[in-house]
């Protein structure tokens, strides 16, 4: 089935930097969301992207829609304590099917 | 608050056992799905049902079974438990209505069985 791929597997960064990850898949997607995982509880989204090349913000995190619909980056600025988590991506490959995940980026940002 | 609503948030039990896992989904919402989360590792997806009817199925164990009501709360059953089976287990939502529309998540259930 669909395979989706993060990079990096994880990160350790200072508060204050900025951090950059992606998610790339072999697939073609129609969609990609973004989730942070907190310990201990569910994913929360953060970001949904609809249309190639669409670049959308939610606060310091900003997210974009790959031109090759193969991938999408997702951009924190000024990173804060509270960032630490896993961060992952999900796609969909066709209106209606389920969303894959990707297995997930873990952020760690040092004081 | 995702609006998702899972039970219990702990569960322990042994091996060979039967649970059952409750989620309510967010107001509206007409679809539910069931993921598995062992440790460490990435979202597994078991199972979907859209206003009562299941719609898909993913990577579901056959020892697992899953229902939505009319109310549209959600149960996953695990039956003869093993311990491969801890994890946390969770529960999503979506308006359904729109193909692509994003998942909510609970705060899932920790399934450890010993």
């Amino acid at each position: 089935g669909q395979q989706l791929n993060q990079s990096p597997q994880s990160m350790f960064i200072q508060e204050g930097e900025d951090v950059s990850m992606n998610c790339t898949s072999s697939s073609i997607f129609n969609t990609w969301l973004w989730y942070k995982q907190d310990p201990g509880e569910g994913p929360v989204l953060l970001i949904a992207l609809y249309k190639a090349g669409e670049l959308t913000s939610n606060g310091r995190l900003t997210a974009q829609f790959g031109i090759t619909r193969k991938d999408s980056f997702l951009n924190i600025s000024a990173s804060i304590p509270s960032d630490v988590g896993i961060y992952f991506c999900a796609g969909q490959e066709n209106y209606g099917q389920n969303f894959v995940f990707g297995p997930g980026t873990r952020l760690s940002v040092l004081p | 608050d995702s609006g998702v609503t899972q039970t219990p948030k702990h569960l322990i039990t042994a091996t060979g056992q039967r649970v059952t896992l409750r989620c309510s989904p967010r107001s509206g919402d007409l679809s539910v799905y069931w993921y598995q989360q062992s440790l460490d590792q990435g979202l597994q997806f078991l199972i979907q049902y859209y206003n009562g009817e299941e719609r898909a199925k993913g990577n579901i164990l056959e020892r697992f079974s899953a229902q939505q009501f009319p109310d549209l709360h959600s149960e996953l059953n695990l039956s003869s438990l093993e311990l491969g089976d801890s994890a946390l287990y969770f529960c999503a939502s979506s308006v359904g209505a729109q193909p692509n529309s994003p998942l909510h998540f609970g705060n899932g259930t920790r399934l450890t069985v010993t």
